[in-house]
């Protein structure tokens, strides 16, 4: 099975802050990673697929990248509406998919 | 708009069963593949598993952990995807999203409902 990884576990920053927060698979995931901002009580949401493309709707500060085994999350400019926790999820392991452990993102 | 709403989660004994429901509008149901996702209490998110559109033969894919329990199923006439979950444990205590695959890319989860939380504890 493929195993993620994210780090790190939880970070806090200022507003405006660059935020970045990288997902490592244990092989080869070519671009079949998606990131998701889930905020407390609430369900998941999906912010970046296929490992660069933002989802339609999604403010473009959030961004993507990276291929085969490691990936990078980007907040541009932290906002006060993005404390959240972030999660990888790979999808290459068809039909099986699995998601990174998350990252707890707070205002500092 | 797209909406997803479970139901049919509670407190269960373990070794009992329980199926849940997500009811599904504001898209053509029966073109898409849909999928379960779990989130133990303070945990992270794992994937259940999916069921394929009926264009793609309508058939499904789990994780281990719930492979040979769990069986999801769909009514496309109703626009409902159910997950059966038979000889539940302790341990499949959780909040469970049912999820929309994106058009085909079956594991990428554009739309999730709310969730619905079953506990499993005698």
């Amino acid at each position: 099975d493929i195993q993620m990884t994210q780090s790190p576990s939880s970070l806090s920053a200022s507003v405006g802050d660059r935020v970045t927060i990288t997902c490592q698979a244990s092989q080869d995931i070519s671009n079949y990673l998606n990131w998701y901002q889930q905020k407390p009580g609430k369900a998941p949401k999906l912010l970046i697929y296929d490992a660069s493309n933002l989802e339609t709707g999604v403010p473009s500060r959030f961004s993507g990248s990276g291929s085969g085994t490691d990936f990078t999350f980007t907040i541009s400019s932290l906002q006060p509406e993005d404390i959240a926790t972030y999660y990888c999820q790979q999808y290459d392991n068809l039909p099986l998919s699995t998601f990174g452990p998350g990252t707890k993102v707070d205002i500092k | 708009e797209v909406q997803l709403v479970e139901s049919g989660g509670g407190l269960v004994q373990p070794g009992r069963s329980l199926r849940l429901s997500c009811t599904a509008s504001g898209f053509t149901f029966g073109d898409y593949a849909m999928s379960w996702v779990r989130q133990a209490p303070g945990k992270g998110l794992e994937w259940v598993g999916f069921i394929r559109s009926k264009a793609y033969g309508g058939t499904t894919e789990y994780a281990a952990s719930v492979k040979g329990r769990f069986t999801i199923s769909r009514d496309d006439s109703k626009s409902i995807a159910y997950l059966q979950m038979n000889s539940l444990k302790t341990e499949d205590t959780a909040v469970y999203y049912c999820t929309r695959g994106a058009k085909e890319q079956w594991l990428v989860f554009d739309y999730w409902g709310q969730g619905t939380l079953v506990t499993v504890s005698s």
